[in-house]
């Protein structure tokens, strides 16, 4: 049963604090993405590789949140330091590209108190 | 960039009835546009896509049409059931990766 795996599930911390996120692909996807959704913005792409390789970041606020692939099995995102605002659900899914299925994993509810 | 409007927000059908969400983009050159359901807890999963090459795709209740002219598609839930009360997400990419999402619409299903 093929899925996008992420971890952890839910974690609370201090503002201030650094909060890595991580992901695992589906196996054979070459595409991956990371989402963040709120109630106020919805599902807002922060970045996406491809290959591994970081196409896109422009949604992310570069001073403190930054997204890897060490290898093709994981995906990270961490923020550092993190702030209240940062409080959401970050999703990660993966997919074969060039407009096909993305395949999103059961997110990460992050909450900095 | 893209951008996606979703209308309406919330949508509330008796049950067996049919539900309509709709969406518009702006970029003339995105040709792919799926339709994602989000339940409680979980992440969105596809339920049904469709290409700029095709008018209208069908897959049992559901139902996308595509209006290139006029840049907008929807989605057609017919014979509502308890179980497609969930959030649903329009979503557009020109194929360079880059799923831009509408801001959802809250789907309930009253029995």
């Amino acid at each position: 049963d093929a899925r996008v795996t992420q971890t952890p599930r839910d974690k609370v911390t201090e503002m201030g604090q650094e909060v890595t996120m991580r992901c695992q692909p589906i196996l054979g996807h070459n595409t991956v993405f990371w989402y963040r959704q709120t109630m106020m913005q919805g599902l807002e792409l922060l970045a996406y590789f491809r290959n591994r390789a970081p196409l896109d970041d422009s949604g992310m606020p570069k001073d403190r949140f930054s997204a890897e692939m060490p290898d093709a099995t994981l995906a990270t995102l961490k923020i550092q330091p993190s702030e209240p605002r940062d409080s959401a659900v970050y999703f990660c899914a993966s997919g074969l590209g060039g407009g096909t299925e993305a395949f999103f994993g059961q997110g990460t509810r992050l909450t900095v108190v | 960039g893209e951008n996606v409007e979703q209308h309406p927000s919330t949508l509330s059908v008796q049950e067996g009835d049919s539900a309509v969400i709709k969406c518009t983009y702006s970029d003339s050159a995105s040709n792919y546009f799926p339709w994602y359901k989000q339940e409680l807890g979980k992440g969105p999963q596809l339920i049904i896509d469709i290409r700029s090459n095709v008018g209208e795709k069908k897959d049992q209740r559901i139902a996308v049409t595509l209006n290139k002219t006029a840049k907008h598609f929807s989605l057609h839930i017919t014979e509502t059931q308890p179980e497609d009360s969930a959030v649903y997400f329009c979503a557009a990419t020109d194929g360079n990766e880059k799923l831009t999402f509408g801001t959802g619409t809250r789907l309930t299903i009253i029995p």
